[in-house]
């Protein structure tokens, strides 16, 4: 059972936006940033956004971040086929000190 | 570029220890502000934090996992290591070692993981 909720599925044809949604609490996403990785079938995640919406050198434009309260988002805009992965949120929680995840969701390209 | 590359055993027996070591390299351990992380993932699962450690040696490890759990460091020759001592068939997974990027500042913490290894399929089974 993990900290974060995600929605375990989502999809979209190309070109379309997506939001994947990631809610959390006071002590997590409430009160720290969030970041979200992207996880390519067989591979190690790799760090999408941080600090809520800030992106790592590389990392196209189309994904986006958002955070209001005790929930985040990320956004994928003009959807490609190379997007369909696992995505995952994650936050410092100071009731665990350390960080948490997401149970991630899977994102299908249709 | 900074790279991560974990190494051990990928078969473990119940009721042993677990040990990995992430080899830096493009980085040196030694120069601070970063947190040098062990994260897993079960089968068709997600993340989990297993603990942290800092140039300096103090480390931090998840409650939940936190009796079983030994990190270490050896900076000179930019490694850190993870045991995990009696194994379950429920530690069979795939471990992570990670770069963690944090601050706190204010009352807020910016935490995030840039940059991790490959990542090392562990099983525990006789």
């Amino acid at each position: 059972q993990s900290v974060l909720t995600q929605p375990p599925s989502a999809s979209g044809t190309p070109g379309q936006r997506v939001t994947i949604s990631c809610s959390g609490s006071r002590s997590n996403i409430g009160t720290n940033t969030v970041s979200w990785y992207q996880q390519l079938p067989g591979t190690a995640p790799k760090l999408l956004i941080y600090s809520n919406n800030q992106w790592p050198s590389g990392v196209p434009d189309r994904f986006s971040g958002f955070k209001s309260g005790t929930s985040a988002s990320l956004a994928i805009s003009g959807l490609q086929s190379e997007d369909e992965a696992d995505y995952y949120c994650a936050a410092w929680d100071d009731s665990l000190n350390g960080p948490v995840f997401g149970g991630g969701t899977k994102l299908t390209v249709l | 570029q900074v790279q991560l590359q974990e190494s051990g055993p990928g078969l473990v027996k119940p009721s042993q220890t677990l040990s990995l070591t992430c080899t830096v390299s493009g980085d040196s351990i030694s120069s601070g502000g970063y947190y040098w992380s062990w994260i897993r993932q079960h089968p068709g699962k997600g993340l989990e934090w297993i603990g942290y450690i800092y140039y300096s040696g103090s480390t931090y490890s998840n409650p939940s996992l936190k009796r079983r759990i030994t990190i270490s460091v050896d900076t000179s020759k930019k490694q850190f290591s993870l045991k995990l001592s009696s194994v379950t068939a429920a530690d069979t997974a795939v471990y992570y070692c990670a770069r963690e990027s944090r601050y706190c500042t204010n009352g807020v913490c910016y935490s995030n993981f840039d940059y991790w290894g490959q990542g090392a399929l562990v099983t525990v089974s006789s």
